[in-house]
């Protein structure tokens, strides 16, 4: 148990249909981010927030929307999705944001997010 | 272009040691991480190293040698739980824009 908790744990879904990640983290930590994990791949980091500010938006396609209300939650916004978007979704969290310069921040994981798009 | 290099997949022995070997090519360095991930679980972080030298932490010690832009985490004393692939990843900035670069990972089988 890492402090960072994800649901659903799987999720299988239509390319039609709209779902939404859910990633909440109980460690008192300011920067949030959202990765995807395809076998065999580096990990993709898609969205860094920071203090609830969006920091980081690396080129992800508008059929993902990301939304962060507050410091301990972060969701990920699903619509009309593709075959290739099917992957292991990540979500951690930090002290500090490693991209505005926490440089030695270590990151915590949420166990993920299966999702298969069918 | 921004790359790391880890090896795939590696085989040990329990009892034995091993060593996983990351280099990367990056614009700027501010650190290099290595996390381990069991099979179907989160990463977990194993060390940080942002100057030359080897820092040990119980059966698990990291390397980096800045000038070589080359990495090696260390395991001794392997037990089967060791199995996990192992992911390094680099904190590159180029004018103060910061980017988190991941390695495939490296896939360790230990065997009994």
């Amino acid at each position: 148990e890492t402090g960072v908790t994800q649901t659903p744990r799987h999720l299988v879904m239509g390319m039609t249909n709209k779902k939404s990640l859910k990633c909440e983290q109980h460690l008192g930590h300011n920067a949030m981010y959202w990765y995807k994990q395809s076998a065999k791949k580096p990990l993709e980091l898609m969205f860094v927030y920071n203090f609830k500010e969006q920091t980081e938006n690396n080129s992800v396609p508008s059929r993902f929307s990301p939304e962060c209300p507050n410091s301990s939650h972060l969701f990920l916004h699903l619509h009309t999705l593709q075959p290739e978007d099917s992957a292991l979704y990540l979500c951690a969290s930090s002290r500090e944001s490693l991209i505005a310069g926490g440089l030695s921040s270590e990151q915590f994981f949420g166990p993920g997010t299966r999702l298969t798009v069918l | 272009g921004q790359n790391i290099d880890q090896p795939t997949e590696m085989t040990a022995t329990e009892g034995a040691i091993v060593q996983i070997n990351c280099t990367y090519q990056t614009s700027g360095f501010n650190g290099l991480f290595w996390y381990q991930q069991h099979a179907g679980e989160a990463p977990t972080f194993l060390s940080y190293n942002v100057l030359d030298g080897l820092e040990e932490k119980g059966r698990f010690s990291s390397f980096l040698s800045l000038s070589k832009g080359y990495s090696y985490l260390l395991l001794k004393e392997l037990q089967m739980k060791d199995s996990a692939s192992y992911l390094c990843a680099v904190l590159s900035n180029m004018d103060s824009n910061y980017q988190l670069i991941w390695g495939a990972g490296t896939k360790l089988i230990i065997k009994p």
